[in-house]
């Protein structure tokens, strides 16, 4: 079965620091790979996906991730945060060998943004 | 271009109880997804509909069921509500898997 394990579970980081949320899947091998990014009291938002094609894929608000699939790795960028950044970013994994239609998500990473 | 929308945005009901819940999917999406989020956790897949039919299903009791129209609207329905069930109630509509749209849950408390 397939899972999704985010390393970890709070990022504390300074105001204009790069940082790196890690993500790794345990699947078949043909999958699709999403970061989504939730803000309090609200839904979840698409960040960036990876379908297929180059291995590194640019999203919204200036993050990009790299899929790794020799370490079953999604691991997420963003090279200068903001205070704004501060939420709670989801990775999650669409096993195509079942069809594709079970989308499991990860427990999650809170990012919290200093100044 | 409309976002998915779901209702009630909160509900509060009584263990036993019998609960609905309404999404409205995006515009030109055919596919629609629950999901169970507990406070501090990521969401758990409770099923997913396709043209009206039930496409998958997650770890989740018979208690929980759907429906979906031939608008791709589509109810999340619980039966004999329990304690646990307290959670944020997501729905999220897509095309094909590039990824969904959520709506905003609802918040659904079980005393």
């Amino acid at each position: 079965a397939q899972s999704v394990t985010q390393l970890d579970s709070q990022v504390p980081v300074f105001e204009e620091a790069p940082v790196e949320l890690r993500c790794n899947y345990s699947s078949s091998v043909s999958v699709y790979l999403f970061w989504y990014v939730q803000y309090p009291n609200q839904g979840l938002q698409l960040l960036l996906k990876y379908l297929s094609g180059s291995t590194l894929v640019k999203g919204i608000n200036g993050f990009e991730a790299e899929f790794n699939k020799s370490q079953t790795s999604f691991h997420l960028r963003k090279p200068s945060v903001h205070i704004s950044d501060t939420a709670e970013y989801f990775c999650a994994v669409s096993d195509l060998s079942t069809g594709g239609f079970k989308t499991i998500f990860g427990a999650g990473t809170r990012l919290f943004v200093k100044a | 271009e409309t976002g998915v929308t779901q209702s009630p945005t909160h509900l509060i009901k009584t263990r036993g109880q019998q609960v609905t819940l309404r999404c409205s999917s995006q515009s030109g999406h055919n596919t629609v997804s629950w999901y169970q989020q507990a406070l501090g956790q990521g969401p758990q897949f409770i099923f997913q509909y396709y043209r009206e039919e039930e496409n998958g299903r997650g770890n989740f009791p018979p208690r929980f069921s759907g429906l979906q129209f031939p608008n791709y609207s589509s109810e999340l329905n619980v039966n004999a509500l329990e304690l646990d069930d307290s959670a944020l109630y997501l729905c999220a509509s897509s095309l094909a898997q590039n990824g969904y749209t959520f709506g905003s849950g609802t918040r659904l408390t079980v005393v």
